[in-house]
C-alpha cells in the first residue's frame, strides 16, 4: 500500500539548531515528493518539491531535502532554524499518473525556542 | 502566486443537518480539485477528486452520499456534507491543481465542522 511515515511527530529546538526531519516513504513506481509547511493560523504552503533531477532540493527559506532512491527517503534538513519556522511540517507523495493524488505524512510538528 | 478561498472558516451545527463548504480558485482555472479530512494529530486523507463537468472520484471507504461534491465550475468546487452528525466534526481542507503545474496543489485555509 502506498503510505508515507514521518518519524518525528515532535520536535523542540533552540534557535541556530540544526534540523532534520524524516520522511520515508512506501510507492510502487517513479515518485514525486513534496514537503509543506503549516505555519499556526494558516494554510499549508509548498517548501519544496522533487520531480527528477539533482537529488538535492533546495526550497525557500534556507530548507532543503535530499532524495535517496535507495532508501525511499526524503529528509527534510535546515543548517539553522529560527524561531519564525515553528510549524507543522508534512511531507507527501504522489505517483507520476494523471491523477495527482498527494499522499500526506502525519506530520512533524517543531517548535523553535527563542 | 495562485490562491484558494475555502468558506466558510468554522461552521457549528446540529446533528441531522446538512453543510455546503465552497472552495474556489481566484486567480486561476482549476481543472481538479481534491477535498482532503484532518484528524487531531493525523495526516490528511484525501476523500475525493473533483473534476468539472464530471463526477468526482471517491477514494475507498468514503461515503458518496454523505459527501455530495459538485464542481460546476472551473474556479468552483463544493462539499455538502449531508446529514451530518458529531462523528463527521472534522478539519476539512481543499485543494486546487494548476492545469500545466504538474502534480502541485495549493491549499485553502480549511474549514472546522463541529456538529452538535
Amino acid at each position: 500500500a502506498q503510505s508515507v511515515s514521518q518519524h518525528n511527530h515532535h520536535v523542540i529546538l533552540s534557535e541556530a539548531a540544526s534540523l532534520e526531519l524524516g520522511c520515508n516513504y512506501s510507492y510502487g513506481g517513479t515518485v514525486n515528493l513534496f514537503w509543506y509547511v503549516q505555519y499556526p493560523g494558516q494554510h499549508l504552503q509548498l517548501l519544496l518539491k522533487y520531480f527528477s533531477g539533482d537529488p538535492l532540493v533546495k526550497g525557500i527559506k534556507g530548507f532543503e531535502a535530499e532524495f535517496i532512491k535507495s532508501k525511499f527517503s526524503f529528509n527534510l534538513r535546515k543548517p539553522s532554524v529560527q524561531w519564525s519556522d515553528t510549524a507543522e511540517y508534512f511531507c507527501a507523495v504522489t505517483g507520476m499518473d494523471s491523477s495527482y493524488k498527494l499522499i500526506f505524512g502525519s506530520g512533524t510538528r517543531l517548535l523553535v525556542r527563542p | 502566486g495562485a490562491v484558494v478561498s475555502q468558506h466558510p472558516s468554522r461552521v457549528i451545527c446540529k446533528s441531522g443537518t446538512s453543510v455546503k463548504i465552497e472552495c474556489r480558485s481566484l486567480d486561476f482555472q482549476a481543472t481538479t480539485m481534491f477535498w482532503y479530512r484532518q484528524f487531531p494529530k493525523k495526516s490528511l486523507m484525501l476523500m475525493a477528486t473533483s473534476n468539472e463537468g464530471s463526477k468526482a472520484t471517491y477514494e475507498q471507504g468514503v461515503e458518496k452520499d454523505k459527501f455530495l461534491i459538485n464542481h460546476a465550475s472551473l474556479t468552483l468546487s463544493t462539499l455538502t456534507v449531508t446529514s451530518a452528525h458529531p462523528e463527521d466534526s472534522s478539519f476539512y481542507i481543499c485543494s486546487a491543481r494548476e492545469p500545466g503545474t504538474g502534480p502541485h496543489q495549493h491549499f485553502g485555509d480549511g474549514t472546522r465542522l463541529s456538529i452538535l
